[in-house]
């Protein structure tokens, strides 16, 4: 089954404690992004990546790194998780063009305390 | 920010109704997605429009797209209460990066 898998779904955790959120996608797609999602404030990039070692910023990109060694998986890390950093987390990959659109994983819900 | 808007922010109607949501954009884009979330979890694709497309249908679904306003309405016929959802546009950044919009919230009352 085509989907993108992301871990873990619920994460409770300190300020400044590091944590990497995983995402790996079973269809070769070159696409990858991540996204937080906040009340009233939709989803919100935080960095994608067009291909293997290529990533670049999205809209809200501080506080957290990328990395792309692979094609298959993109985790998003945080090194020095704050409060302000509790949100809902979602991966996604797609085809360069995004012709098929987005395929997105079940989300990481993230609370720092 | 590229994001764009939907408006309205919240839309009730009663089943059987007809729901509309539009979507502004700032940008050129190459193609205009829509998607469907419900509460918590991963958005779902519904349907995709090329620049060069006007309107698309998928099932109970009709898209439009006027690039010389920068915008798009999704039209849901017939609505169910299974139709309650938020509802997100996205379109391409000058053929790079996705962005989405804050989306609609859509209940549909039975």
């Amino acid at each position: 089954e085509a989907q993108v898998t992301q871990n873990p779904r619920y994460l409770i955790t300190v300020t400044g404690k590091k944590l990497t959120v995983t995402c790996s996608q079973n269809m070769n797609h070159e696409y990858m992004s991540w996204y937080r999602q906040d009340p009233g404030l939709g989803l919100r990039q935080i960095y994608y990546s067009m291909n293997v070692e290529v990533t670049d910023k999205g809209d809200v990109p501080e506080g957290y790194k990328v990395s792309r060694k692979e094609k298959r998986n993109f985790p998003l890390i945080l090194e020095s998780p704050s409060p302000n950093q509790t949100s809902l987390y979602f991966c996604a990959s797609s085809s360069p063009t995004g012709g098929d659109g987005y395929t997105f994983g079940s989300g990481t819900r993230l609370t720092v305390v | 920010s590229q994001q764009g808007e939907e408006d309205p922010q919240a839309l009730s109607i009663q089943e059987g109704e007809n729901a509309t949501m539009n979507c502004s954009y700032k940008t050129s884009i190459n193609n205009l997605q829509w998607y469907r979330q419900n509460s918590g979890r991963g958005l779902v694709h519904l349907i995709l429009i090329r620049s060069n497309e006007r309107e698309k249908h998928s099932g109970r679904l009709r898209v439009t797209l006027d690039t010389s306003k920068k915008s798009s309405s999704l039209l849901i016929t017939a609505s169910r209460a299974a139709d309650t959802a938020s509802y997100f546009c996205a379109h391409d950044n000058y053929g790079q990066n996705f962005v989405f919009g804050p989306g609609t919230r859509l209940s549909v009352l039975p």
